[in-house]
């Protein structure tokens, strides 16, 4: 079993710019939710998909959007990026219908410049 | 106020300490509780879980919850170098599906 996987590892993007983080959850997983952490700082929710929508979102603009595949996979993307979005992006996995914990991937360390 | 406080350190323990870790929280909602260990630019890692008021122990860790006085808390036993991270306690409650709510964290160095 892989876990959670999270790729790229890092990533430095110029203001402005797009960028796409991508997020493979545990084996038997569906439900995939992505959170920002800033140095220092506990990971913050910015939003949950299962079933390939969008069912809840932290307080993120709308700069943040997401999306998942059949195979339960995601993305995260964020537009117009600013020097503030600079972070550590986590994945976390688990499994919607029952009380299971939550697994974290890596993280992509993201760096605006 | 945040919802999950948590005391960010740093602590400093002699290696074979007791460390005792602790979070309080606002909300009342919250029936599920999570410890995550953090190393260095690495994603959080589960330690512990547990579900409503109790305590609950795995090999050098205990989990505790009070949900009476809204308070949580993490004993780590012999503690060894290798137990030096940052620890985060989370939350979620019923109907979340784990839509987790975190502490800052806090960080715990042990000395050999």
């Amino acid at each position: 079993d892989a876990g959670v996987t999270q790729s790229p590892t890092h990533l430095i993007k110029t203001r402005g710019q797009q960028v796409t983080l991508r997020c493979s959850p545990k084996s038997g997983h569906d439900t995939v939710s992505w959170y920002q952490q800033a140095l220092g700082q506990g990971p913050q929710f910015i939003f949950q998909y299962y079933e390939e929508e969008e069912r809840q979102r932290g307080n993120f603009p709308d700069r943040f959007s997401g999306h998942q595949f059949p195979n339960y996979s995601s993305e995260l993307n964020v537009n117009a990026l600013l020097l503030g979005d600079s972070a550590l992006y986590l994945c976390a996995s688990s499994l919607a219908m029952q009380n299971t914990e939550a697994f974290f991937g890596q993280g992509t360390r993201l760096t605006v410049v | 106020q945040k919802e999950v406080e948590q005391d960010p350190g740093p602590l400093s323990v002699p290696e074979g300490a007791i460390v005792s870790l602790n979070c309080t929280y606002s909300n009342s909602a919250f029936q599920y509780f999570m410890w995550y260990r953090q190393y260095s630019r690495k994603g959080p890692e589960l330690l512990m879980y547990t579900y409503s008021s109790g305590n609950k122990e795995d090999g050098r860790f205990t989990a505790q919850v009070d949900k009476s006085s809204k308070y949580i808390s993490l004993f780590i036993r012999d503690s060894q170098p290798s137990d030096s991270a940052t620890y985060l306690c989370a939350m979620s409650y019923p109907g979340s599906a784990r839509q987790l709510t975190f502490g800052s964290g806090t960080q715990l160095t042990v000395l050999p």
